[in-house]
C-alpha cells in the first residue's frame, strides 16, 4: 500500500527559532499534499493545500509567512514554522493525494514541543 | 455549508458490547466520498472505508458495518463485538470536489475490559 512518511516524528525547540518538518510519499507521485494541525482533543485542521511546482494555498486565518510550504518534487513536501512559539506546539500531519488513484494518504504526524 | 456533526463526543463501552458511532454530513456537492478514520493515541491516523455517494449499499467488514443513508445525509459506524484495541477516536470526513476532506470533531472511544 501507499506510503507517506513524516520526519522527524518529534522535535523540541527553542522558543524563536526555526523548525523543518518533511512529508514523503514513498512509492507514488502526489501531485497535492495538504497540511493539518491538530491540537490535543481536537479535530485536524487544514493549514494549507500544496500543489507541486506551484505556491501553497493557505487556508484563513494561517500565516503563510511563519508557515512555510515548499513542495518542490512529486514525492517531498516541506514545511517549515519560523521563529515558532509555545503556541505553536501542536501534532503536525501531511497527507497525500496520489496522482493516479486520486487517494489521499496520512504521514503518521510530527509532535512540535516549543519551549 | 460544508460541516460534519459527530454528536457522540465520548463514549465509553465494555468489551464485547456493539457501539455505533453517528456521523451526519453537509455538502454542496452532488457528488462526493465519504471516509472514516480511527485516531489511536499513537496520533496516526488509520484509514478504515471510502465510500461513494452513488454507492448507498450497505458495508460489513468484519467486526466493522456501515450504514449510509443518503437521503438523511448520515453514514453511521458500527463496531460489533467491541475489543480493547478499538479504542480510539473516530473521524468522519466527507470530501467533495475540491479534494478538501471536511472533518468533524470525532467520537472519542474507550472500551474497557
Amino acid at each position: 500500500g501507499a506510503v507517506v512518511s513524516q520526519h522527524p516524528s518529534w522535535v523540541i525547540c527553542k522558543s524563536g527559532t526555526s523548525v523543518k518538518i518533511e512529508c514523503r510519499s514513498l512509492d507514488f507521485q502526489a501531485t497535492t499534499m495538504f497540511w493539518y494541525r491538530q491540537f490535543p482533543k481536537q479535530s485536524l485542521m487544514l493549514m494549507a493545500t500544496s500543489n507541486e511546482g506551484s505556491k501553497a494555498t493557505y487556508e484563513q486565518g494561517v500565516e503563510k509567512d511563519k508557515f512555510l510550504i515548499n513542495h518542490a518534487s512529486l514525492t517531498l513536501s516541506t514545511l517549515t514554522v519560523t521563529s515558532a512559539h509555545p503556541e505553536d506546539s501542536s501534532f503536525y500531519i501531511c497527507s497525500a493525494l496520489s496522482g493516479s488513484s486520486y487517494e489521499q494518504y496520512f504521514g503518521p504526524g510530527t509532535r512540535l514541543t516549543v519551549t | 455549508a460544508q460541516k460534519v456533526t459527530q454528536a457522540q463526543t465520548e463514549i465509553s463501552v465494555v468489551e464485547k458490547e456493539d457501539v455505533t458511532l453517528d456521523c451526519v454530513y453537509e455538502t454542496r456537492d452532488t457528488t462526493y466520498y465519504l471516509f472514516w478514520y480511527k485516531q489511536p493515541p499513537s496520533g496516526e491516523l488509520v484509514f478504515l472505508i471510502r465510500r461513494n455517494s452513488f454507492d448507498e449499499q450497505n458495508e460489513i467488514s468484519g467486526r466493522y458495518s456501515w450504514n449510509f443513508q443518503k437521503s438523511t445525509s448520515s453514514f453511521n459506524f458500527t463496531i460489533t463485538a467491541s475489543q480493547v484495541v478499538d479504542s480510539a477516536v473516530y473521524f468522519c470526513a466527507p470530501r467533495g470536489n475540491n479534494r478538501k476532506l471536511i472533518w468533524g470533531l470525532g467520537t472519542s472511544l474507550a472500551v474497557n475490559p
